[in-house]
Order: C-alpha cells, then sequence, then structure tokens
C-alpha cells in the first residue's frame, strides 16, 4: 500500500536557522512523483516542489532544496536561512494513479515555528 | 487568472443534516478533486471529477457524492452527517484529465465543518 511518514510533528527554530523536514515513503510503482506542500493558517496548500521518480538529481530553488533518495524512499526538504513568514504545516505526499485516476497520498504534515 | 475559491469558509451543522460544500475551479482547469482533513491529519482523497464525471473514488461512503457543472466548477455534498465529517474540505482543480502523475493541484483555502 502506499504510505507516506513524516515523523517530526514539530519543529522550532529561530530564525536564519536551516532547517530540515524529512520524509519517508512507501510504494510498489516504478513511476510517481513525490511533492512538498505548505499550509499556513488560511488552509491553502501551495506547491512547493515536485521530483519524479526517475530523477534523483537534487536541487536548489531559492532558499529551498530537497534530497531525494530512493534507495532510503526519502524525499526530504530543506529551508535554508529560515524566516518567520515560512512558519506553516508542511505536507509531503506521493502521486499515485490507480484505475485512471491520480490522487496525492499525504503525510500527516510537520507544524514549523520559526521565531523571531 | 483567478485561484481555487471555496464556499462557504464555515459551517456548522447538527448531526443527521445533509451539506452541500461548492467550489470554483481555477481558470483553465478541468478537473476538480475533493480532500478531507481531519484536525492534526494530512488532507484525504475523497473524490475527483473530470469533464462532469466522477473519476475516481477514495475510501468514503456513499453519503458522500459530488457534482462538477459545465463551467466545471464543483459541489460536494454529504448526507446523514456524522460527528466524524467535522473537518477542513479542501477542493484542489487541475489542468490535466486523467492519470497524470505529475500534476499539481492548486487548492482553495477549504471549508470548515462542524457537527454538533
Amino acid at each position: 500500500a502506499q504510505k507516506v511518514t513524516q515523523a517530526q510533528t514539530e519543529i522550532s527554530v529561530v530564525e536564519k536557522e536551516d532547517v530540515t523536514l524529512d520524509c519517508v515513503y512507501e510504494t510498489r510503482d516504478t513511476t510517481y512523483y513525490l511533492f512538498w506542500y505548505k499550509q499556513p493558517p488560511s488552509g491553502e496548500l501551495v506547491f512547493l516542489i515536485r521530483r519524479n521518480s526517475f530523477d534523483e538529481q537534487n536541487e536548489i530553488s531559492g532558499r529551498y532544496s530537497w534530497n531525494f533518495q530512493k534507495s532510503t524512499s526519502s524525499f526530504n526538504f530543506t529551508i535554508t536561512a529560515s524566516q518567520v513568514v515560512d512558519s506553516a504545516v508542511y505536507f509531503c505526499a506521493l502521486s499515485e494513479s490507480s484505475s485512471g485516476t491520480y490522487k496525492y497520498i499525504f503525510g500527516t504534515g510537520t507544524r514549523l515555528k520559526v521565531l523571531a | 487568472e483567478t485561484g481555487v475559491t471555496q464556499s462557504p469558509t464555515h459551517l456548522i451543522k447538527t448531526r443527521g443534516q445533509q451539506v452541500t460544500l461548492r467550489c470554483s475551479s481555477q481558470s483553465g482547469h478541468n478537473t476538480v478533486s475533493w480532500y478531507q482533513q481531519a484536525l492534526g491529519q494530512g488532507p484525504q482523497f475523497i473524490f475527483q471529477y473530470y469533464r462532469e464525471e466522477e473519476n475516481g473514488r477514495g475510501n468514503f461512503p456513499p453519503r458522500f457524492s459530488g457534482l462538477q457543472f459545465p463551467n466545471y466548477s464543483s459541489e460536494l455534498n454529504v448526507n446523514a452527517l456524522e460527528l466524524d465529517d467535522s473537518a477542513l474540505y479542501l477542493c484542489a482543480s487541475s489542468r490535466g484529465g486523467t492519470g497524470e502523475l505529475n500534476e499539481k493541484l492548486f487548492f482553495g483555502s477549504g471549508t470548515q465543518l462542524s457537527v454538533l
């Protein structure tokens, strides 16, 4: 069965610190996509990054970077030089397709608090 | 371009009642998905609509039903409300049709439903 685990329930950091959010996934599919979304207090989930199962190259986009390792089924997300506005709940998600329908399997989220 | 909008933002119902939640998809998007997010949990897939037809369903009972209209807006209906239905209901729209694993979802801010 598809599953996404975010073991960190809540993390608190001081502004300008780097923070890494962990994500471990389970899937039997050979083709899949992984996502990170941010949910601020307003409620809507905001897309951050996306990575497919065939591309393990890690990248940096502004203050965001990610580390995808298929060998350990992990897709960790790092925010560099955190800011108070980064405070939100962060969700890791796995995209699966069954019977022609694609859907996301979300983790339980990690609440990030960035203190000034 | 307008984003995904949901109404109402908050709703209070009593057990046994029926509720209708509404969603307007982002301009240019023809697929709508609904997710239920219980407190402290990640969103759970309810169902998806593409071209006015249900295109896939998660592990939710038949009393959860939906519609999609020609303008791609959508409704989620829940009959015989139960206390456990209390949650944030999120609507997400996307461009693609079916089976697009890499499809990025655009979420609304959700409807917070409380069942007393």
